[in-house]
């Protein structure tokens, strides 16, 4: 079955520096994409970076970079110089099939993320 | 650019009632998925729609139903509201062919009281 696994439920980091958060995922496909949602108080599901199995490169976007190791099935974010916004919950995210027609996400259970100043 | 709008943004209902919640995809993207995060949960995928039509189901209750109609724009439909229905909904949308491209609207916050 597929499946997200988030081991950190939450975390506290210094501002300026690096964070990186886990994601594991779990599926006998060989076409799949993992993304990563930043989700404020606010609510909103904020679409942070993307990566494609068959993906060689990992992906990156400005201080985010997706550490993609698919032999381990993990696909950690890497936030470089931590700011006060970037608290929020992150998301792992997993859709299956090599494009996204019609093809539902599932949603690892969260990261909480506090920088503290 | 244009992203995924959804209405309302907040919506307070009493138990029994009926909701509808709507979402207007980004232009072109022809794909519509709803979901529902309950406080302190991951969201759930409740349903998809391609091309005007149903594509795939989740956990959605059979007291909801979706439709996805000609110009796109997806309407959710909760009736007999309960209280764990509270929760926020979120609409994505897409574009078949690409190979990434999910856009999460802000959401509907429904709170049954």
């Amino acid at each position: 079955a597929q499946k997200i696994t988030q081991t950190q439920p939450g975390m506290f980091v210094q501002e300026k520096e690096a964070v990186t958060l886990d994601c594991t995922y779990d599926t006998s496909d060989q076409s799949y994409g993992l993304f990563w949602y930043k989700q404020p108080s606010s609510g909103e599901m904020i679409f942070l970076i993307y990566q494609g199995s068959y993906d060689e490169q990992n992906a990156t976007e400005g201080r985010y970079s997706l550490n993609f190791q698919k032999a381990r099935k993990s696909a950690n974010l890497v936030i470089s110089a931590s700011q006060l916004g970037d608290s929020a919950m992150y998301f792992c995210a997993m859709f299956l099939g090599r494009y996204s027609s019609a093809s539902k996400i599932i949603f690892g259970s969260g990261t909480r993320l506090s920088i503290r100043p | 650019a244009a992203g995924v709008i959804q209405s309302p943004r907040h919506l307070i209902k009493e138990k029994r009632e009926t909701a509808t919640l709507k979402c207007y995809p980004i232009p072109r993207h022809d794909t519509v998925y709803w979901y529902q995060q309950g406080p302190g949960q991951d969201p759930q995928f409740l349903i998809s729609f391609y091309e005007k039509m149903q594509s795939d189901k989740g956990s959605i209750p059979d007291r909801f139903s979706a439709q996805q109609f000609s110009d796109y724009h997806s309407e959710l439909n909760m009736s007999s509201l309960e209280l764990g229905d509270s929760a926020l909904y979120f609409c994505a949308s897409s574009l078949s062919g690409s190979n990434y491209g999910y856009t999460f609207g802000s959401g509907t916050r429904l709170t049954v009281v």
